[in-house]
């Protein structure tokens, strides 16, 4: 059964900061990880989807990478802004044929960027 | 249409009461999913459809919650006797097809008096 979690829970960073967040998963049978941002009362924008075939993607000022023998995705934010703060999530789909449909979801980490 | 539209964004109800909440999917996007978002829970799968056929059912929390979607569009996800646990934010999300990213609607934040 898939397992996401993510590392840390919170983070507090000054604007212009590089960070990274951190998301871990127990089935290396992935079918691929996507990278979500939540702002508050809002749903979930989509901002990365990385294949299994593939170690990373890059959107603008984002860079995601998976690492299945690891059980590991980051996400990479550039030069942080005000604008980023947000919740970010990672879900996971299972490689299984009944199951990859399904997101499994992390708990989320909560980011602040300061001006 | 431009993105996932679901209906109420707000809903209050009181315990024991019915209540239907609404998803509106991408035109063209087959496949249809429904989440549900918590405090204490986080984010957890409910339901899938692949068309009108809803192939894994295993996500409802209880024979209280049922889904139905038709025309291969419109999918609306009913609560009967609401309880207070009920409370949470009820997430849709559509795809191409099961394989293909999702994307989600703003959601509909259920309140049980």
């Amino acid at each position: 059964k898939q397992e996401v979690t993510q590392i840390p829970a919170a983070l507090s960073v000054p604007e212009g900061e590089n960070l990274v967040l951190n998301c871990s998963f127990t089935d290396s049978a992935i079918y691929n990880l996507q990278w979500f941002r939540q702002d508050p009362g809002k749903g979930l924008t989509s901002l990365l989807l990385i294949q299994s075939s593939q170690r990373e993607q890059t959107s603008g000022r984002l860079n995601a990478s998976l690492d299945k023998s690891s059980g590991r995705s980051t996400l990479y934010i550039a030069a942080s802004q005000p604008g980023d703060s947000a919740t970010y999530l990672c879900a996971g789909r299972g490689g299984g044929l009944d199951s990859s449909y399904k997101l499994i979801f992390g708990s989320g980490t909560r980011l602040l960027v300061r001006p | 249409g431009a993105g996932v539209s679901q209906s109420p964004s707000n809903k209050v109800t009181e315990k024991g009461k019915d209540v239907e909440l609404r998803c509106d999917p991408i035109s063209g996007h087959t496949a249809l999913y429904w989440y549900r978002q918590s405090l204490g829970q986080g984010l957890e799968f409910l339901i899938y459809f692949q068309g009108n056929s809803a192939p894994d059912k295993s996500g409802l929390p209880s024979d209280r919650f049922s889904a139905e979607r038709t025309g291969g569009s419109v999918s609306t996800l009913t609560i009967q006797r609401t309880q207070q646990e009920d409370s949470a934010v009820y997430l849709c999300a559509s795809s191409m097809n099961s394989f293909y990213e999702q994307y989600f609607g703003p959601g509909t934040r259920l309140t049980v008096t």
